[in-house]
Protein backbone atom coordinates (compact mmCIF):
# COMPACT_ATOMS: atom_id res chain seq x y z
CA UNK A 1 0.00 0.00 0.00
CA UNK A 2 1.24 3.15 -0.49
CA UNK A 3 2.36 5.55 2.11
CA UNK A 4 2.98 9.43 1.81
CA UNK A 5 5.15 11.06 4.68
CA UNK A 6 5.48 14.60 4.82
CA UNK A 7 7.59 16.66 7.55
CA UNK A 8 7.86 18.63 8.89
CA UNK A 9 4.30 18.49 10.05
CA UNK A 10 4.29 22.06 11.80
CA UNK A 11 6.13 24.64 10.24
CA UNK A 12 6.59 28.40 12.01
CA UNK A 13 8.45 30.80 9.73
CA UNK A 14 9.87 34.14 9.98
CA UNK A 15 8.85 36.66 6.96
CA UNK A 16 11.92 36.58 4.41
CA UNK A 17 13.39 33.34 5.85
CA UNK A 18 13.54 30.74 2.89
CA UNK A 19 12.47 27.12 4.06
CA UNK A 20 11.79 23.27 2.62
CA UNK A 21 9.53 20.79 2.87
CA UNK A 22 9.60 17.40 2.24
CA UNK A 23 7.19 14.56 0.77
CA UNK A 24 8.68 11.18 0.83
CA UNK A 25 6.21 8.46 -0.49
CA UNK A 26 6.88 4.36 -0.28
CA UNK A 27 6.09 2.86 -3.90
CA UNK A 28 6.74 4.01 -7.61
CA UNK A 29 4.89 6.37 -8.90
CA UNK A 30 5.45 9.65 -11.65
CA UNK A 31 2.58 11.51 -10.59
CA UNK A 32 2.89 13.99 -7.81
CA UNK A 33 0.72 17.04 -6.94
CA UNK A 34 0.72 19.84 -4.49
CA UNK A 35 -2.06 21.75 -2.62
CA UNK A 36 -2.14 24.73 -0.66
CA UNK A 37 -5.99 24.81 1.99
CA UNK A 38 -6.49 27.76 3.99
CA UNK A 39 -8.64 26.75 6.93
CA UNK A 40 -12.26 25.42 5.85
CA UNK A 41 -11.25 25.74 2.65
CA UNK A 42 -11.22 23.04 -0.52
CA UNK A 43 -8.07 22.15 -1.59
CA UNK A 44 -5.89 23.99 -4.16
CA UNK A 45 -4.15 22.92 -6.58
CA UNK A 46 -0.28 24.23 -6.86
CA UNK A 47 1.67 21.86 -8.88
CA UNK A 48 1.44 18.64 -10.91
CA UNK A 49 4.95 17.11 -11.44
CA UNK A 50 4.71 14.37 -14.05
CA UNK A 51 8.49 13.02 -14.39
CA UNK A 52 11.39 12.43 -12.89
CA UNK A 53 13.56 16.19 -12.70
CA UNK A 54 10.45 18.13 -12.81
CA UNK A 55 10.80 21.63 -11.71
CA UNK A 56 8.16 23.86 -11.57
CA UNK A 57 7.98 27.30 -9.71
CA UNK A 58 5.20 29.70 -9.04
CA UNK A 59 6.18 32.78 -6.90
CA UNK A 60 8.04 32.22 -4.48
CA UNK A 61 6.87 28.37 -4.47
CA UNK A 62 9.17 26.11 -6.34
CA UNK A 63 8.32 22.39 -6.01
CA UNK A 64 10.36 19.29 -7.32
CA UNK A 65 10.25 15.87 -8.10
CA UNK A 66 13.40 12.56 -7.82
CA UNK A 67 11.49 10.00 -8.63
CA UNK A 68 14.32 7.31 -8.12
CA UNK A 69 14.66 8.67 -4.39
CA UNK A 70 10.80 9.16 -4.14
CA UNK A 71 10.90 12.26 -2.95
CA UNK A 72 9.38 15.77 -4.09
CA UNK A 73 9.87 19.07 -2.04
CA UNK A 74 8.26 21.95 -1.85
CA UNK A 75 10.36 24.93 -1.08
CA UNK A 76 9.61 28.33 0.25
CA UNK A 77 11.65 31.63 -0.63
CA UNK A 78 11.46 34.52 1.35
CA UNK A 79 8.03 33.66 2.78
CA UNK A 80 5.16 35.86 3.08
CA UNK A 81 2.03 36.13 5.87
CA UNK A 82 0.14 35.52 2.77
CA UNK A 83 1.55 31.62 2.36
CA UNK A 84 0.09 30.55 5.93
CA UNK A 85 -2.04 27.77 4.80
CA UNK A 86 -1.54 23.88 5.29
CA UNK A 87 0.51 22.27 1.95
CA UNK A 88 -0.55 18.75 0.91
CA UNK A 89 1.55 16.71 -1.57
CA UNK A 90 -0.47 13.70 -3.39
CA UNK A 91 0.70 10.55 -4.97
CA UNK A 92 -1.05 8.90 -7.94
CA UNK A 93 -0.43 5.74 -8.83
CA UNK A 94 -0.77 3.22 -11.23
CA UNK A 95 -4.46 3.13 -9.56
CA UNK A 96 -7.42 5.75 -9.48
CA UNK A 97 -6.43 7.35 -6.59
CA UNK A 98 -4.51 10.24 -4.75
CA UNK A 99 -2.70 9.17 -2.00
CA UNK A 100 -2.32 12.30 0.24
CA UNK A 101 0.56 12.95 3.09
CA UNK A 102 -0.93 14.47 5.95
CA UNK A 103 -0.20 17.89 5.58
CA UNK A 104 2.45 20.76 7.06
CA UNK A 105 0.40 23.37 8.74
CA UNK A 106 2.76 26.37 7.56
CA UNK A 107 2.59 30.02 9.97
CA UNK A 108 4.63 32.88 8.38
CA UNK A 109 5.09 35.37 11.45
CA UNK A 110 6.39 38.95 10.77
CA UNK B 1 -11.27 29.11 -8.88
CA UNK B 2 -12.43 25.38 -9.89
CA UNK B 3 -16.29 25.25 -11.62
CA UNK B 4 -16.45 22.47 -8.82
CA UNK B 5 -19.74 23.22 -7.17
CA UNK B 6 -21.08 20.77 -3.68
CA UNK B 7 -24.02 20.78 -2.25
CA UNK B 8 -24.61 21.96 1.06
CA UNK B 9 -21.85 23.65 2.42
CA UNK B 10 -22.27 23.14 6.22
CA UNK B 11 -24.90 19.92 7.32
CA UNK B 12 -26.06 18.77 10.68
CA UNK B 13 -27.25 15.35 11.27
CA UNK B 14 -27.82 13.08 13.87
CA UNK B 15 -26.63 9.48 14.50
CA UNK B 16 -28.36 6.67 12.47
CA UNK B 17 -29.74 8.95 10.01
CA UNK B 18 -28.93 8.75 6.47
CA UNK B 19 -27.35 11.88 3.75
CA UNK B 20 -26.66 12.55 0.46
CA UNK B 21 -24.37 14.87 -0.73
CA UNK B 22 -24.12 16.43 -3.96
CA UNK B 23 -21.29 17.61 -6.57
CA UNK B 24 -21.32 19.19 -9.98
CA UNK B 25 -18.63 18.43 -12.32
CA UNK B 26 -16.68 20.92 -13.99
CA UNK B 27 -17.48 21.47 -18.00
CA UNK B 28 -15.68 18.95 -19.44
CA UNK B 29 -15.08 16.41 -17.17
CA UNK B 30 -16.63 13.20 -16.90
CA UNK B 31 -14.73 11.46 -13.68
CA UNK B 32 -15.42 12.51 -10.26
CA UNK B 33 -13.37 11.40 -7.02
CA UNK B 34 -15.34 11.59 -3.32
CA UNK B 35 -12.34 12.10 -0.62
CA UNK B 36 -13.15 12.31 3.37
CA UNK B 37 -10.80 14.79 5.27
CA UNK B 38 -11.38 14.74 9.21
CA UNK B 39 -10.01 17.49 10.96
CA UNK B 40 -6.06 17.67 10.83
CA UNK B 41 -5.73 14.88 8.32
CA UNK B 42 -5.16 14.90 4.51
CA UNK B 43 -8.18 13.56 2.39
CA UNK B 44 -8.72 10.37 2.31
CA UNK B 45 -10.70 8.36 -1.07
CA UNK B 46 -13.49 7.10 -0.94
CA UNK B 47 -14.37 6.19 -4.46
CA UNK B 48 -14.11 7.41 -7.99
CA UNK B 49 -17.03 7.12 -10.88
CA UNK B 50 -16.35 7.62 -14.37
CA UNK B 51 -18.72 7.32 -17.06
CA UNK B 52 -21.55 6.62 -14.32
CA UNK B 53 -19.55 3.61 -13.11
CA UNK B 54 -17.64 3.35 -10.00
CA UNK B 55 -13.98 2.70 -10.70
CA UNK B 56 -12.42 2.30 -7.99
CA UNK B 57 -13.07 2.30 -3.96
CA UNK B 58 -10.73 3.05 -0.93
CA UNK B 59 -11.27 1.20 3.06
CA UNK B 60 -14.55 2.34 3.38
CA UNK B 61 -17.74 0.55 4.24
CA UNK B 62 -20.78 -0.74 1.79
CA UNK B 63 -22.80 2.13 4.12
CA UNK B 64 -20.81 4.68 1.80
CA UNK B 65 -22.23 4.57 -1.54
CA UNK B 66 -22.60 6.88 -4.62
CA UNK B 67 -23.95 7.21 -8.52
CA UNK B 68 -22.66 9.59 -11.19
CA UNK B 69 -25.55 10.77 -14.09
CA UNK B 70 -25.36 11.14 -17.15
CA UNK B 71 -24.29 14.79 -17.00
CA UNK B 72 -21.06 13.59 -14.83
CA UNK B 73 -22.76 15.29 -11.74
CA UNK B 74 -22.36 12.48 -8.93
CA UNK B 75 -23.99 12.35 -5.40
CA UNK B 76 -22.61 10.28 -2.41
CA UNK B 77 -24.73 8.66 -0.02
CA UNK B 78 -24.21 7.82 3.79
CA UNK B 79 -26.34 5.50 5.40
CA UNK B 80 -26.31 4.80 9.43
CA UNK B 81 -24.39 7.93 10.01
CA UNK B 82 -21.95 7.42 12.97
CA UNK B 83 -20.14 10.47 15.15
CA UNK B 84 -16.89 9.65 13.19
CA UNK B 85 -18.77 10.43 9.81
CA UNK B 86 -17.82 13.56 11.19
CA UNK B 87 -15.89 15.44 8.54
CA UNK B 88 -15.19 17.63 5.39
CA UNK B 89 -16.37 16.14 2.50
CA UNK B 90 -14.14 16.65 -1.35
CA UNK B 91 -15.59 16.27 -4.42
CA UNK B 92 -12.83 16.03 -7.19
CA UNK B 93 -13.73 16.73 -11.19
CA UNK B 94 -10.83 15.11 -13.45
CA UNK B 95 -11.33 13.60 -17.31
CA UNK B 96 -10.32 9.91 -18.61
CA UNK B 97 -10.80 8.05 -15.06
CA UNK B 98 -7.40 6.78 -13.38
CA UNK B 99 -5.48 9.45 -11.64
CA UNK B 100 -5.28 13.00 -13.76
CA UNK B 101 -5.04 15.88 -12.15
CA UNK B 102 -8.13 17.04 -9.91
CA UNK B 103 -9.59 19.82 -9.23
CA UNK B 104 -11.96 20.07 -5.94
CA UNK B 105 -15.11 21.93 -4.99
CA UNK B 106 -15.03 23.88 -2.12
CA UNK B 107 -16.45 20.88 0.14
CA UNK B 108 -19.75 19.59 2.69
CA UNK B 109 -18.82 20.36 5.91
CA UNK B 110 -21.04 17.26 7.55
CA UNK B 111 -21.15 17.05 11.44
CA UNK B 112 -22.90 14.34 13.26
CA UNK B 113 -24.42 14.75 16.47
Amino acid sequence: ELKVEQNPLFLSMQEGKNYTIYCNYSTTSDRLYWYRQDPGKSLESLFVLLSNGAVKQEGRLMASLDTKARLSTLHITAAVHDLSATYFCAVGGSNYKLTFGKGTLLTVNP
Amino acid sequence: ETGVTQSPTHLIKTRGQQVTLRCSSQSGHNTVSWYQQALGQGPQFIFQYYREEENGRGNFPPRFSGLQFPNYSSELNVNALELDDSALYLCASSFGGGVTEAFFGQGTRLTVV
